[in-house]
């Protein structure tokens, strides 16, 4: 079954503890977004990577980091996570942004992250 | 920088009236427009994009450049359309090929 994991679902913890958020599509995707969902604010993007090794900045990168050494996998990095990061976030993957023939954008289930 | 905006958090409309979800953007490249759709307790998914000119479950989108506006509009809606809405775009091919900038997000609840 064609799908994009996410772990752990459900995440609290403190204050400048580091933490990875792992996301996984088994669909061969070059394309992988983050996303963070927040009330008021909507869906903003964090990180994407368009292919093995390419990363590049969303709307709201700071306080994140990424990597993309194979292409199944684009873990969330949080090096010293605070409050304001507590928040839904969401993985997407795409078979590659051709922009204009883009296939339908795979979401994860959310990753629901509290920072105490 | 790219900005997308929709003015409408909330709105509600009966069974079977029109309805119509604003999306306003800036943009100063050329842009790729989508509409994407969460249900409750599902994913997000995509509902369409610009480009594809279609109808997805009775539900079009016309870009307007000079208006810079992408609404979604269904003549008649049912109440399965009840959802968050999201208008999203991406530069087509510039220097940020690949980043997608989301709306604020409208809550449609159609009422029986």
């Amino acid at each position: 079954e064609a799908q994009v994991t996410q772990n752990p679902r459900y995440l609290i913890t403190v204050t400048g503890k580091k933490l990875t958020v792992t996301c996984s599509q088994n669909m061969n995707h070059e394309y992988m977004s983050w996303y963070r969902q927040d009330p008021g604010l909507g869906l903003r993007q964090i990180y994407y990577s368009m292919n093995v090794e390419v990363t590049d900045k969303g709307d709201v990168p700071e306080g994140y980091k990424v990597s993309r050494k194979e292409k199944r996998n684009f873990p969330l990095i949080l090096e010293s996570p605070s409050p304001n990061q507590t928040s839904l976030y969401f993985c997407a993957s795409l078979p590659w942004w051709a922009g204009g023939n883009t296939d339908t954008q795979y979401f994860g289930p959310g990753t629901r992250l509290t920072v105490l | 920088a790219q900005r997308v905006t929709q003015p409408e958090k909330l709105l509600s409309v009966f069974k079977g009236a029109p309805v119509e979800l604003k999306c306003n953007y800036s943009y100063s490249g050329s842009p790729e427009l989508f509409w994407y759709v969460q249900y409750s307790r599902q994913r997000l998914q995509l509902l369409l994009r610009h480009i594809s000119r279609e109808s997805i479950k009775g539900f079009t989108a016309d870009l307007n450049k000079g208006e810079t506006s992408f609404h979604l509009k269904k003549p008649f809606a049912q109440e399965e359309d009840s959802a968050m809405y999201y208008c999203a775009l991406s530069d087509a091919g510039g220097t940020s090929y690949g980043k997608l900038t989301f709306g604020q997000g409208t809550i449609l609840t159609v009422h029986p």
